[in-house]
């Protein structure tokens, strides 16, 4: 079994270009695609990334995904902020183990 | 249009069970995996397991397996999961979402609050 770890929180100014950061405790991240979930409060969560940096139709291309071998981790960025991406977001992968995975999620305040 | 239209607040005692139902409608219902997530209050997202729309195959995170269990209807285009001995760290909003052509959750239910409470 791995561990996702995200940071708690980050904080940017609108336009600007933040990027949120999910480490793999174990096991290659690229061995399984990541997923980045985005979760408003009261509602339930929408994908704004899959298989590392696809985006599903209807997310704007400001958000986008890598990921890093030599860190080991995935990364959301998302590029000239808007009070609306102000929200929980989560990445996610597969685990034989225990199938699907979360990272405890990122709080992303704009400021 | 895709939709999860899951059923509504449950308060149960300590011990009891629970069954929340997840309703699918705008796609062939057994096409699909629906997987099971919950969300304590202020906490992250909680993986609880999966069930094979088609087959009726499930498979549970090992936090859960022995107190949960995750069936469908086909014929109401439903999926149920049950958690049992339920206990106060089990209140939390519990979400449906289908495994999509994607390869990723692309519909989550509206989510159901469950309160465990003496």
């Amino acid at each position: 079994n791995f561990m996702l770890t995200q940071p708690q929180s980050v904080s940017e100014s609108p336009g600007k270009t933040i990027t949120i950061s999910c480490t793999r405790s174990s096991g290659s991240i690229a061995s399984n695609y990541v997923q980045w979930y985005q979760q408003r409060p009261g509602s339930p969560p929408t994908t704004v990334i899959y298989e590392h940096y696809q985006r599903p139709s209807g997310v704007p291309d400001r958000f986008s995904g890598s990921i890093d071998s030599s860190s080991n981790s995935a990364s959301l960025s998302i590029s000239g902020l808007k009070a609306e991406d102000e929200a929980d977001y989560y990445c996610q992968s597969y685990d034989s183990n225990n199938p699907w995975v979360f990272g405890g999620g990122t709080t992303l305040t704009v400021l | 249009q895709v939709q999860l239209v899951q059923s509504g607040a449950e308060v149960k005692k300590p011990g009891a069970s629970v069954k929340v139902s997840c309703k699918a409608s705008g796609y062939t219902f057994t096409t699909y995996d629906i997987n099971w997530v919950r969300q304590a209050t202020g906490q992250g997202l909680e993986w609880m397991g999966w069930m094979n729309s088609h087959s009726d195959n499930a498979g549970y995170a090992q936090n859960f397996q022995g107190r949960v269990t995750m069936t469908r209807d086909t014929s109401r285009d439903t999926a149920y999961m049950e958690l049992s001995n339920l206990r106060s760290d089990d209140t939390a909003v519990y979400y449906c979402a289908r495994f999509g052509p994607g390869g990723y959750f692309d519909c989550w239910g509206q989510g159901t609050l469950v309160t465990v409470s003496s």
